[in-house]
C-alpha cells in the first residue's frame, strides 16, 4: 500500500484481557517501530525491528507486551492482561532501511475499561 | 543522554507570527535531528530534518537552526498560518538507530 496501516483504528477492552495490534508497513521497507503515545504525552519508543536482526525490545515497559513481525513484513504488538495504565494510542512507524525519516501510521487507540 | 528536552510545551500566535520550539540533546554523537508534525488523530509525519554538519536548514516555511556547540536545534515557522496548528516533536537519532522524540509542542495560530 501507500502508507503505513494499522489495525483496528479503535480498541475498547476490559482490563484484563489481552489484545492485538496489527501493523502492515509500506512495502519494500527493512525498519518497523513501535511507539505509544499517551494523551498529551510525547512519543514513547517500544521495541524496532531491522531486517533479519534481533529486534530491540529496550523500550518495552513490562513482560506484558510483546512483539513480532512475520516474514520482514506485518508486525504485531501484543499486549497481554491488559491495564488502565495501557490506554494509549499505540503508533506504527517504517522506513526504507532506517537511515531516513519514518512513515507513521495513524495509530489504533486503545482503551482499557 | 538519550533524553531529547524540547519547549515550549504549548505556544499560541497571531497569524503571520513566527513561532520558534526549541530542543536541547546531550549525546553528541546524535546524527540525525528530524522534526515531525501531528494533527488530531493522525500520526506524525516528517517536516523537515537536519544533520549536523549545516547551521540551518530551509524547506519553504520552514526552517531548523543547529547549534551544534550548544547542542540545541530549533525550529522556526515563518508567516505561520491557521493551517500550522497542530503538535510539533524534535527527535535525534544515532546511525539507523530508533529515533527519540522530545515531548512535543501544541502550536495555535489565531486568525
Amino acid at each position: 500500500g501507500a502508507g503505513v496501516s494499522q489495525s483496528p483504528s479503535n480498541k475498547v477492552t476490559e482490563k484484563g484481557k489481552d489484545v492485538e495490534l496489527r501493523c502492515d508497513p509500506i512495502s519494500g521497507h527493512t525498519a518497523l517501530y513501535w511507539y505509544r503515545q499517551s494523551l498529551g504525552q510525547g512519543l514513547e519508543f517500544l521495541i524496532y525491528f531491522q531486517g533479519n536482526s534481533a529486534p530491540d525490545k529496550s523500550g518495552l515497559p513490562s513482560d506484558r507486551f510483546s512483539a513480532e513481525r512475520t516474514g520482514g513484513s506485518v508486525s504485531t504488538l501484543t499486549i497481554q492482561r491488559t491495564q488502565q495504565e495501557d490506554s494509549a494510542v499505540y503508533l506504527c512507524a517504517s522506513s526504507y532501511d532506517g537511515s531516513y525519516g519514518y512513515t507513521f501510521g495513524s495509530g489504533t487507540r486503545l482503551t482499557v475499561v | 543522554q538519550q533524553q531529547v528536552k524540547q519547549s515550549p510545551q504549548s505556544l499560541i500566535v497571531q497569524k503571520g507570527g513566527i513561532p520558534i520550539i526549541n530542543c536541547a540533546y546531550e549525546n553528541t554523537a546524535f546524527d540525525y535531528f528530524p522534526w515531525y508534525q501531528q494533527f488530531p488523530g493522525k500520526g506524525p509525519a516528517l517536516l523537515i530534518a537536519i544533520r549536523p554538519d549545516v547551521s540551518e536548514k530551509k524547506e519553504g516555511r520552514f526552517t531548523i537552526s543547529f547549534n551544534k556547540s550548544a547542542k540545541q536545534f530549533s525550529l522556526h515557522i515563518m508567516d505561520s498560518q491557521p493551517g500550522d496548528s497542530a503538535t510539533y516533536f524534535c527527535a535525534a537519532r544515532l546511525n539507523t538507530d530508533k529515533l527519540i522524540f522530545g515531548t512535543g509542542t501544541r502550536l495555535q495560530v489565531f486568525p
